[in-house]
């Protein structure tokens, strides 16, 4: 099977500051890939589908200034949290297909956010 | 629109019980794919399988077994003598039509007591 990574696994932050949370492809490329935030025994939730050499689409309700996500290459795209506050603190997947068809996603391990 | 229902929030079973977790999905779309995901403490998404709307036939895989019925929409996951390690809990996703966009139902978490 594919294989996608997330790094870090667990980041705790401060109020105020930004973190950024990467998501690769390790073994194929991806022209899409999709970040989900789950809170605690809560389902998984799209936050917005990262697109390759273009801007992201963002979910109804999902704030694109706070959650900025760049797709920089075929392999990696990144979730920036800015301004974190408390209630941003959630576990954070990112998912990818490893062809165009987009029922065969893999994800990510998860990055563990907390903001104090 | 597309739409998973688990109506099982929680449900704990003493090792070596069968349980059924149940699914029911919605759709009109008439090409759709239904996913089981297993999420660990540990956080990690663990796919279980994969069937597409043209494919009603059950599955089997060791301990573990589906029940896909268009007629009600349903796409039930059974764990046969159930074991600690089972303990999880458990995500029903659908993919419909040429959406990119996996739906996930709200969860079942399954305890299983030794």
């Amino acid at each position: 099977g594919a294989v996608v990574s997330q790094h870090p696994s667990r980041v705790i932050c401060k109020s105020g500051t930004s973190v950024k949370i990467e998501c690769r492809s390790l073994d194929f490329q991806a022209t899409t890939m999709f970040w989900y935030r789950q809170f605690p025994k809560k389902s998984l939730m799209l936050m917005a589908t990262s697109n390759e050499g273009s801007k992201a689409t963002y979910e109804q309700g999902v704030e694109k200034d706070k959650f900025l996500i760049n797709h920089a290459s075929l392999t990696l795209s990144t979730l920036t949290v800015t301004s974190a506050h408390p209630e941003d603190s959630s576990f954070y997947i990112c998912s990818a297909p490893k062809t165009a068809n987009y029922y065969e996603q893999y994800f990510g391990p998860g990055t563990r956010l907390t903001v104090t | 629109a597309q739409k998973v229902t688990q109506a099982q929030t929680e449900i704990s079973v003493v090792e070596k019980e069968d349980v059924t977790l149940d699914c029911v999905y919605e759709t009109r779309d008439t090409t759709y794919y239904l996913f089981w995901y297993k999420q660990p403490p540990s956080g990690e998404l663990v796919f279980l399988i994969r069937r597409n709307s043209f494919d009603e036939q059950n599955e089997i895989s060791g301990r573990y077994s589906w029940n896909f019925q268009k007629s009600t929409s349903s796409f039930n996951f059974t764990i046969t003598a159930s074991q600690v390690v089972d303990s999880a809990v458990y995500f029903c996703a659908l993919i419909a039509g040429g959406s990119e966009k996996l739906v996930f139902g709200k969860g079942t978490k399954l305890t299983v007591n030794p």
